[in-house]
């Protein structure tokens, strides 16, 4: 059973600009959280999404917003980058995300820089 | 509010030491603890995790870790440190309220000395 994957792996962009990065879970899995990583700040939960709903929201500003399809791929944006924005982004999967036993699956993450 | 504090930002053992890595939390809910592992560049892997039941919990490559209410404390320990240990760890927690909104720990590397 293939892993979740993220793509991009890397990625370099400028300020003001948009990003979008995309996170495939582990097949049958419908639950997709995101979260950030920095050097200063450490690993920050983003939000959660399960069945196309976004049901749980880390506290970051507006700028950042994410996605759930169908098919349970999720997609998260960023729009008028800064240059703080630069960070290491994990997604990570699992099966239903109801119950906190659960073992989530993170991917090999992205890698933003923003110049 | 829940939050978790990993004593010590850096950890140096010799290889065959023990290997102690700390971690206090702080949640107003019974928590679900877990530990995972991070390799430069890469996604985290979950060594082990605690919901209910036995408080010492037996995770990969040899890790345990115990939790302890009346201290709340979720230490990870390895008996014997391998090179390939080496790598940076995460405790986490996470409340029963539903979804997966972790709280991660500020992170302990662990280098390990030949």
């Amino acid at each position: 059973k293939a892993g979740v994957t993220q793509t991009p792996r890397y990625l370099i962009k400028t300020r003001g600009q948009q990003v979008t990065l995309s996170c495939s879970p582990i097949s049958g899995h419908r639950s997709v959280s995101w979260y950030q990583q920095t050097p200063g700040q450490g690993l920050q939960f983003l939000f959660e999404y399960f069945s196309e709903t976004q049901r749980n929201k880390g506290n970051f500003p507006g700028r950042f917003s994410g996605r759930q399809f169908s098919n349970s791929r999720s997609e998260m944006n960023v729009s008028t980058l800064e240059l703080g924005d630069s960070a290491f982004y994990l997604c990570a999967s699992s099966f239903f995300g109801g119950g906190v036993e659960e073992t989530q699956y993170f991917g090999p993450g992205t890698r933003l820089l923003v110049l | 509010a829940q939050s978790v504090t990993q004593l010590g930002s850096h950890v140096s053992v010799s290889e065959g030491a023990l290997v102690l890595l700390r971690c206090n939390y702080s949640s107003s809910v019974p928590p679900y603890l877990f530990w995972y592992v991070q390799y430069p560049n890469q996604g985290l892997q979950l060594l082990l995790k605690y919901t209910t039941g036995a408080t010492l919990v037996k995770g990969i490559n040899g890790f345990e870790a115990e939790f302890k209410k009346s201290e709340t404390s979720f230490h990870l320990t390895k008996p014997s440190a391998h090179m390939s240990d080496a790598a940076e760890y995460f405790c986490a927690v996470r409340g029963n309220t539903g979804g997966f909104k972790t709280i991660f720990g500020a992170g302990t590397r662990l280098f390990v000395k030949a």
